[in-house]
């Protein structure tokens, strides 16, 4: 079936650092991709998505780009800040298929 | 505008009771969707409705799991004779229509914890 393997964390980052999380995934037909990001005590929010091949992704300073020859879609932001202290999702919805399937999460930190 | 609710946002039950979930969705919303999120895990689908039809409930873990959504608007999970390993927070999110260009919007969860 299909999946999201995405890096592990947790990752620790000084403000104005550069990001990236590593996200790959395995499904059939051609599927939408998804970054989710969880603030501390708040619901799921959807950051960023991309419906087809080669596609960005952007909001908040975070891009993401499908890219079917790896079948990945990296999160990268060119300098974090501590608000970005949260956790992130990497998530796909299968061509056909309504329901997401999720990346385990990467716990991402920001210290001043 | 009010997102999606849901009730009790904590849950505390002995080991073979049965418990409720309920999850408000945004008025008009046509999908709603249950994940189930381990500790440290990410979230993993449950069920899915199209206004009162139930038309996936592959990732419904047992028979003790059952989802309904009787006039199309809010839901409710039921989970029967609770066992230790349904310990997880429940989250329900709801969006205007099914597919990938519809974007599903979630509920702070609700956390149960089964002793």
């Amino acid at each position: 079936g299909d999946s999201v393997t995405q890096m592990e964390g947790p990752v620790t980052l000084s403000e104005e650092a550069f990001l990236t999380i590593n996200c790959t995934y395995t499904a059939t037909g051609y599927p939408s991709l998804f970054w989710y990001v969880q603030y501390p005590g708040e619901g799921l929010q959807l950051l960023l998505k991309a419906t087809k091949a080669d596609d960005k992704g952007s909001n908040k300073g975070f891009e993401a780009t499908y890219r079917k020859e790896t079948t990945s879609f990296h999160l990268e932001k060119g300098s974090v800040q501590v608000s970005d202290s949260a956790v992130y999702f990497c998530a796909l919805i299968g061509g056909g298929a309504q329901k997401l399937v999720f990346g385990q999460g990467t716990r991402l930190t920001i210290n001043p | 505008g009010a997102g999606v609710s849901q009730s009790p946002r904590y849950k505390v039950a002995k080991r073979g009771q049965d418990v409720a979930l309920r999850c408000d969705p945004i008025s008009g919303h046509v999908s709603l969707f249950w994940y189930q999120q381990a500790l440290g895990q990410g979230p993993e689908f449950l069920t899915y409705f199209q206004n009162e039809a139930q038309l996936d409930k592959s990732g419904l873990p047992s028979d003790r799991f059952f989802a309904e959504r009787p006039e199309g608007s809010v839901s409710t999970l039921k989970i029967q004779r609770t066992q230790q390993e349904d310990s997880a927070v429940y989250l329900c999110a709801s969006s205007l229509y099914s597919g990938p260009y519809n974007e599903q919007f979630f509920g702070p969860g609700t956390r149960l914890t089964v002793l």
